[in-house]
């Protein structure tokens, strides 16, 4: 099973300031997802990015696939306290069908 | 679209009992996970389906976990005897095909006393 290592694993931040959430694997993945979990509720799907050296924004939200498909980053602009929540990076392994999950980082911003 | 529905959403038993959890995917769906999140964890996945055939159980305790998906729709996974460390929020998420967007639950939060 290929591992996933996200960084940092908590983040309190004030409200307005930027942040970035880092995804860290040695193993190549086909493709990795970012999902956003608020407690009592299952995950929610934000990104899926697929080619290497991609980058998507969503709103004040951009994520990177790093070139070589082994490392992503999500970075957020002016955060709000609606961001607060457990963001979670999942790598869909190339060999074997398996969506592989890192620890995740709890994210707070306080207004 | 209906989503994946769960059920309970909560359950709390004592240790050496047996719990099970059910799981409706969203219609369509192929590939059915049932995934463990402990508190302050990621999820770890427990056990995967393709349609009814199992794609990948190899981080299911399988002396205490066992897991069924007849007819390729419905899923219901099964703990017996649990144990404390059980206490977690099972969740599970259906996708189109393999490594798809995966669509989740809202979990069953279950607790062992």
């Amino acid at each position: 099973t290929q591992l996933l290592e996200q960084s940092p694993q908590f983040l309190s931040i004030q409200e307005g300031e930027n942040l970035t959430v880092y995804c860290n694997s040695s193993s190549v993945f086909s493709s990795l997802q970012w999902y956003r979990q608020e407690p009592g509720e299952g995950p929610v799907l934000l990104v899926t990015v697929v080619t290497g050296g991609e980058v998507k924004k969503l709103k004040r939200l951009t994520f990177q696939f790093g070139d070589a498909r082994k490392d992503s980053s999500l970075h957020i602009t002016a955060a709000q306290p609606g961001d607060t929540g457990l963001y979670l990076c999942a790598g869909a392994e190339v060999r074997g069908n398996k969506l592989v999950f890192g620890a995740g980082t709890i994210l707070r911003v306080k207004s | 679209e209906a989503g994946v529905a769960q059920s309970p959403r909560y359950k709390i038993i004592e240790k050496r009992q047996s719990v099970a959890f059910w799981c409706n995917p969203i219609s369509g769906h192929a590939t059915l996970y049932w995934y463990q999140q402990i508190l302050g964890q990621g999820p770890k996945l427990l056990i995967q389906f393709q349609n009814n055939g199992v794609v990948d159980d190899s981080q299911l305790p399988k002396d205490r976990f066992s897991a069924e998906r007849l007819k390729g729709v419905d899923s219901t996974l099964k703990i017996q005897p649990a144990k404390l460390e059980d206490s977690a929020v099972y969740l599970c998420a259906s996708s189109l095909q393999e490594n798809t967007e995966a669509f989740f639950g809202q979990g069953t939060r279950l607790t062992v006393v």
